[in-house]
């Protein structure tokens, strides 16, 4: 059974450009969310949404950054214009609530080079 | 403010022998714990959890442990496997918001052969 499913796997854009990235989750999971991963911060969580509605986007880190879902299988994370200290690598995750607490299942992420 | 830590960027330790990573918070209000594993190029994988109400929980090799009062947890992996080597990451939420979850810096073990 797929996993959760980002592309590209690989970017490489020049400063001021815009930058999206997508991200399939596992088919019957209802929560999705973006995390970028830096050697500063560490995985730092940018927004999350429950059936498709953002639910907390208190850490996207300014305007430039925005989050769309526009159905279950599919979300896409947008930046522009890019800056160089965007350079991250972006992840994508995906979970169901059945009960309480479950463990998020990652994407392989999305490494993002701004020139 | 990161509120978990991971202060050991990088742990090695001999095969067969115990690996101990070590996490720690801040924030009191966090009641779920859990240890992601991460190869490199991939997604980080769920290891293993704790809630508040247990002060240890065991999955084979891998046994978690919860001091609240010190708020610190550690990830106890007996015998370590040179296929152990990863970067390990912590993460805790609260019920307030139990989706959210903040995670560590990462440790990277090197299990040696």
């Amino acid at each position: 059974d797929a996993g959760v499913i980002q592309s590209p796997r690989h970017e490489v854009t020049e400063m001021g450009q815009e930058v999206t990235l997508r991200c399939k989750p596992i088919s019957g999971h209802d929560y999705l969310f973006w995390y970028r991963q830096t050697m500063m911060r560490g995985l730092e969580l940018l927004i999350y949404f429950n059936n498709n509605v953002p639910i907390d986007d208190s850490g996207m880190p300014e305007d430039r950054f925005s989050a769309k879902m526009p159905n279950a299988s599919f979300s896409t994370l947008k930046i522009q214009p890019s800056e160089p200290r965007d350079s991250a690598v972006y992840f994508c995750a995906s979970s169901f609530l059945v009960g309480g607490n479950q463990p998020q299942h990652f994407g392989d992420g999305t490494r993002l080079s701004i020139l | 403010d990161q509120q978990v830590k991971q202060n050991s960027p990088s742990l090695s330790v001999q095969e067969g022998r115990i690996s101990i990573l070590n996490c720690d918070y801040t924030n009191s209000m966090f009641d779920y714990f859990l240890w992601y594993k991460k190869y490199p190029a991939e997604g980080p994988t769920f290891l293993i959890s704790i809630s508040s109400i247990k002060d240890k929980n065991e999955d084979g090799r891998f046994t978690v442990f919860l001091n609240k009062s010190a708020k610190h947890l550690s990830l106890h992996i007996v015998p370590s496997q040179p296929g152990d080597s990863a970067v390990y990451f912590c993460a805790a939420s609260a019920m307030t918001n139990f989706n959210k979850f903040y995670f560590g810096s990462g440790t990277k073990l090197n299990v040696k052969p």
